[in-house]
């Protein structure tokens, strides 16, 4: 079975400092892994994602994303946080060897809070 | 706009009452998927459907019906609504034969059952 954790329901940083969300898998197989933006009232947006190849990923809004498949982690990470980060981030796996088929298997959620 | 809609956006039902929240697709995904998002439970998958007249359940199935009769749309109906199905609802989808992509989330609908 594949899962997902996030350790940290919230994470707090202050404007212009650099950010981590934490995000480890467990797979059978190897990893696709993806990271998910919900602003308030809205649904869930696509970052980035890392399917094979280079470990560190570039997505939307300034985000990348290292893979390291020794510690099966893949934390979302910005160089310099915005106000405008703050929202609530998933991240996301599917196991490339499973046949369930399609399913993503999500974390539970870790908000982000960028104070000025 | 192409896309994944939900509606309605908001919903206010009574106890008992049947309700039905619509899920819409332009692409022609094969999988789409019913989810619920409580403060303190994250996501929590309801239903799947693999294609037309192909469903199974989630996580947490329980007092919820779905049918997709075409592969655009994805009907979750609530079939006696209780207080505890108070929530969020989103809907998504995917292209099952590209593993490559993730999921697009609709917008969502709030339902509150009083």
């Amino acid at each position: 079975a594949q899962s997902v954790a996030q350790p940290e329901d919230q994470v707090n940083v202050a404007e212009g400092n650099p950010l981590t969300v934490k995000c480890t898998y467990s797979v059978s197989g190897n990893p696709y892994l993806f990271w998910y933006v919900q602003y308030p009232n809205r649904g869930l947006q696509f970052l980035l994602k890392y399917i094979t190849g280079d470990n560190l990923v570039k997505g939307s809004y300034g985000f990348e994303a290292e893979f390291n498949k020794s510690q099966t982690s893949f934390h979302l990470k910005k160089p310099s946080a915005l106000v405008s980060d703050s929202a609530l981030y998933f991240c996301a796996v599917r196991d490339m060897n499973n046949n369930a088929g399609n399913m993503l298997t999500f974390g539970g959620g870790t908000r982000l809070m960028v104070k000025p | 706009d192409a896309g994944i809609t939900q509606s309605p956006r908001y919903k206010i039902t009574e106890t008992g009452r049947q309700v039905t929240l619509m899920c819409h697709q332009t692409w022609s995904h094969s999988y789409m998927f019913w989810y619920r998002q409580d403060l303190g439970h994250g996501l929590r998958l309801i239903y799947y459907s693999a294609a037309a007249d192909i469903t199974d359940k989630g996580e947490v199935p329980d007092g919820y019906v779905v049918s997709r009769s075409k592969t655009e749309n994805f009907p979750l109906t609530l079939e006696s609504a209780t207080r505890s199905q108070t929530s969020v609802y989103f809907c998504a989808s995917s292209d099952g034969g590209n593993p490559n992509y993730g999921y697009t989330f609709g917008s969502g609908t709030r339902l509150t059952v009083v």
